[in-house]
């Protein structure tokens, strides 16, 4: 499968705990994007890397979440101190960079439960 | 801030009929318009785009329009099928075609056979 894939598929934890996710984008794709998804909403943009570099931060975004992508490959997600408010599902998105081509293609998502 | 609205919420057809979804944007520096489907439990599914530099844009059953003065855009889909049943999402890039996407609340379609 060619796709953007995400690991895990579902977490469940405990208030106050860190959790980390994995997203690995289609190859060659230069811009990751993180969004959350609530039930009944549309995504909603969380942050973006373009190769290493992360170009921009939701302003809705706090300070427990943090977000790498070290070689300009992979990308993590990590939540510090989880809260309940916090259970969504967490969608990865790949792009190319590369004349008008600026598609976005999600990952399956990693939805997170925190009791 | 910028946002993006989508009407209706829920629409229901029966199959063979035509869908119509409509959204609304309010950055004026969007210019990437981008529908999603997604079915229950899985990804959202990018099914049709459009940029700012056309008005219309079909591909087989499915199409969509772009008033830009107007700053809104809707997908059409014809001939409905029960596999068209799904929660559809609008999109508008964030300052430019290359930014970060800003959804609509979604459109639950279902079609009935």
């Amino acid at each position: 499968d060619t796709g953007v894939s995400q690991n895990p598929r579902h977490k469940i934890t405990k208030r106050g705990q860190n959790v980390t996710f994995r997203c690995d984008p289609i190859s060659e794709h230069n811009r990751l994007y993180w969004y959350r998804q609530t039930l009944g909403q549309g995504p909603e943009f969380l942050t973006y890397f373009q190769n290493e570099a992360q170009l921009e931060k939701s302003r809705l975004l706090s300070d427990r979440f943090s977000a790498e992508r070290p070689k300009g490959s992979f990308s993590t997600l990590e939540i510090q101190r989880t809260e309940q408010g916090d259970s969504a599902m967490y969608l990865c998105a790949s792009s190319p960079i590369s004349g008008t081509m600026y598609e976005q293609y999600f990952g399956p998502g990693t939805r997170l439960t925190v009791t | 801030g910028e946002n993006v609205e989508q009407h209706p919420s829920t629409l229901s057809v029966q199959e063979g009929d035509s869908a119509v979804i409509k959204c609304t944007y309010s950055d004026s520096a969007s210019n990437y318009f981008p529908w999603y489907k997604q079915e229950l439990g899985k990804r959202p599914q990018l099914i049709i785009d459009i940029r700012s530099n056309v008005g219309e844009k079909k591909d087989q059953r499915i199409a969509v329009t772009l008033n830009k003065t107007a700053k809104h855009f809707s997908l059409h889909i014809t001939e409905t099928q029960p596999e068209d049943s799904a929660v559809y999402f609008c999109a508008a890039s964030h300052g430019g075609s290359q930014g970060n996407l800003i959804f609509g609340k979604g459109t639950k379609l279902s079609v009935k056979p």
